[in-house]
């Protein structure tokens, strides 16, 4: 398994602002990913973080509003950019390892937008 | 806390009896899939998995079945506890960089 973590747990923001998500695993990993699950949702896929290049965006999702960096293998941020009520969501941090197959998650960032 | 699963399909079992929760995936390329079980306020839990070479895998006191004829994975708690209660979610992975998630089942046990 993986121990990831997150911070923050949980913010609160303003519309208009930014918030920047940290995710920090316990061990290198193949693939880091970011997903959102919005109240009462499955999750979805916002972009794989590459270690050293841009992040692959999911169709729906673009770099100027979720910037993602992963300055190395167990390390990764996503910004939620110029935020409205609508960005209101939990985002996750998922690491894949690829010698297991096996997919984990971080405990959620939980955002509301005021 | 913020709550998962509000809108979503619930099952309600009683303590003791065997859960059945269903899932249609839908692309017939995915050859790994799992189940994950999420608890309020917190992320998804890694249960159960199954690649598409397989029709069944057993764990401990879960099962989930692969029926790829009808794109069809279940998964099979038995004697439910109240401490199962949570959403359950399966997800197909048809290439490393995607899980697909369904949309998922609240599962409720009852005394």
């Amino acid at each position: 398994s993986a121990v990831i973590s997150q911070k923050p747990s949980r913010d609160i923001c303003q519309r208009g602002t930014s918030l920047t998500i940290q995710c920090q695993v316990d061990s290198q990993v193949t693939m880091m990913f970011w997903y959102r699950q919005q109240p009462g949702q499955s999750l979805t896929l916002i972009a794989t973080a590459n270690q050293g290049s841009e992040a692959t965006y999911e169709s729906g999702f673009v770099i100027d509003k979720f910037p993602i960096s992963r300055p190395n293998l167990t390390f990764s941020t996503l910004t939620v950019s110029n935020m409205s009520p609508e960005d209101s969501s939990i985002y996750l941090c998922s690491v894949y390892r690829a010698e297991t197959y096996e997919q984990y998650f971080g405990p959620g960032t939980r955002l509301t937008v005021t | 806390g913020e709550s998962v699963g509000l809108h979503l399909p619930t099952l309600s079992v009683q303590e003791g009896d065997n859960s059945i929760i269903n899932c249609a995936y839908s692309n017939s390329a995915s050859d790994y899939f799992i189940w994950y079980k999420q608890e309020s306020g917190k992320g998804p839990q890694f249960i159960i998995d199954i690649r598409s070479n397989m029709d069944k895998r057993q764990g401990q006191r879960v099962t989930v079945l692969l029926n790829k004829t009808v794109k069809h994975l279940s998964l099979q708690i038995a004697a439910t506890q109240p401490g199962d209660s949570a959403v359950y979610f399966c997800a197909e992975r048809s290439r490393p960089d995607k899980l697909i998630f369904g949309t998922g089942t609240r599962l409720q046990v009852f005394p």
